[in-house]
């Protein structure tokens, strides 16, 4: 069954510099979002990508976030400056409309 | 108005019993209502969903009551098994492809041999 991958599963990086998390969406998919879930918390939307552009993004999503489709697999969430309060696991997801189908994550500890 | 309210936040059932796991929402514009199975190390894995258009979606031991009128969706597990153990969380979106899932904060199982 063809699923959704994230690398890497574990980041670590020092505060205030740029972290890039990888996704490979399923493959025939049309929609691509990055969400987070801080530890204990719910999961939480961050933007959703159609077509080479974003489509909706949340409050949370601000100019420290960027989303690319750099070629025709794979799927970046850019962090430019972290912050402390960006640790978190994030997930990305795919779909062509509902239902959206999830990675297993990648969690990104900021020092 | 975008919150999605779920009770309750842990819950223990023995082996064989039936969990009900309940949500609440606000926003009228949600229709499309998935629930997602989480286990530790792992994202969400969508369960089954449902769509306001009808009351009740069984698939399998999962079963989702929806009641439009309330505003209110649960999730009930038949037959429980130990394997179920997991946190479960309820979603709502617009339904659009483009739209988020608003999450409710997770309802921790255990199902108890």
């Amino acid at each position: 069954e063809p699923e959704v991958t994230q690398t890497p599963s574990h980041q670590v990086t020092q505060m205030g510099q740029e972290v890039i998390l990888r996704c490979v969406p399923i493959s025939n998919h049309l929609y691509f979002y990055w969400y987070r879930q801080i530890l204990g918390q719910k999961v939480e939307f961050l933007v959703s990508f159609y077509n080479n552009e974003i489509s909706e993004k949340s409050e949370i999503f601000d100019d420290q976030f960027s989303v690319e489709r750099p070629d025709g697999s794979n799927f970046t969430l850019k962090i430019r400056s972290t912050k402390l309060e960006d640790s978190a696991m994030y997930f990305c997801a795919s779909g062509s409309g509902q239902p959206q189908h999830f990675g297993d994550g990648t969690r990104l500890s900021i020092l | 108005q975008q919150q999605v309210k779920q009770s309750p936040q842990s819950l223990i059932v023995q082996k064989g019993g039936i969990p009900i796991i309940n949500c609440a929402y606000e926003n009228t514009a949600f229709d499309y209502f998935p629930w997602y199975q989480q286990f530790p190390g792992k994202g969400p894995a969508l369960l089954i969903a449902i769509r306001p258009d009808v009351s009740e979606k069984k698939e399998g031991r999962f079963t989702i009551s929806f009641n439009k009128s309330a505003k209110q969706f649960s999730l009930h597990i038949m037959d429980s098994q130990p394997g179920d153990s997991a946190t479960y969380f309820c979603a709502a979106s617009a339904g659009g492809g483009a739209d988020g899932l608003t999450f409710g904060k997770g309802t921790h199982l255990i199902i108890q041999p």
